[in-house]
């Protein structure tokens, strides 16, 4: 079965970086799209983009743009989101999910979700 | 860009009533809406796609429609593992901010 694994909770600095990892098993990585969305403490779903496997196209939201970095590693079947320069406000659960849509040049909506992780952005 | 734009923020339904979601679209979206269901601590579920599509595993209670800029979910006959935030999501139009703000279905 299709499972999305993250890596642990984070606690960072402000205007440090934070990598996360989602790991993915149990279907052909190249075909499907990995969306990043994150979800602030009590706040609703906010989406950060989105990343092919099969060409590293790329979606970024425009309020991430230039902080953010998605990729991905075929050869571990793993998808990595960097986000940079953090501040108090990017406190909040990461989520990595699965496009439904085998081969979608653009992101579509997602089926299989990891489990989230939690970073803090605190001095 | 497109705006979704979710009514009511808050529903407060009793069990076994019918609960109805609205999300309105600030363009038309082709049908290219999904919905998905959030308890709170547990990554989003999607329940529909393509505006009336339910997923995989979904029951025959949650029921999407819609067309243009308006859709809407509805939920009969609500069970009390339906009561959680509910969330649109376009496809339609890239790059965007593609979810709606969220409906929390409260038990009245």
């Amino acid at each position: 079965q299709v499972q999305l694994v993250q890596s642990g909770a984070e606690v960072k600095k402000p205007g440090a970086s934070v990598k996360i990892s989602c790991k993915a098993s149990g279907y052909r990585f190249n075909y499907y799209g990995i969306a990043w969305v994150r979800q602030a403490p009590g706040q609703g779903l906010q989406w950060m983009g989105w990343i092919s496997p099969h060409n590293d196209n790329t979606y970024y939201e425009q309020n991430f743009q230039g902080r953010v970095t998605m990729t991905t590693d075929t050869s571990t079947t793993t998808a990595y989101m960097e986000l940079r320069t953090l501040r108090s406000d990017d406190t909040a659960v990461y989520f990595c999910a699965r496009d439904r849509v085998a081969g979608a040049p653009t992101p579509y909506y997602f089926d299989d979700w990891g489990q989230g992780t939690p970073v803090t952005v605190s001095s | 860009e497109i705006v979704l734009t979710q009514s009511p923020a808050t529903l407060s339904v009793s069990p076994g009533d019918r609960a109805t979601l609205s999300c309105r679209a600030s363009q038309s979206l082709s049908s290219s809406l999904a919905w998905y269901q959030q308890i709170p601590g547990q990554p989003p579920r999607l329940l529909i796609y393509s505006a009336s599509t339910r997923a995989t595993g979904v029951p025959a209670r949650f029921t999407g429609s819609g067309s243009g800029t308006e859709y809407t979910l509805t939920i009969s006959s609500l069970q009390s593992e339906d009561f959680a935030v509910y969330y649109c999501q376009q496809y339609n139009k890239w790059p965007s901010t593609p979810f709606g703000q969220g409906t929390r279905l409260e038990i009245k």
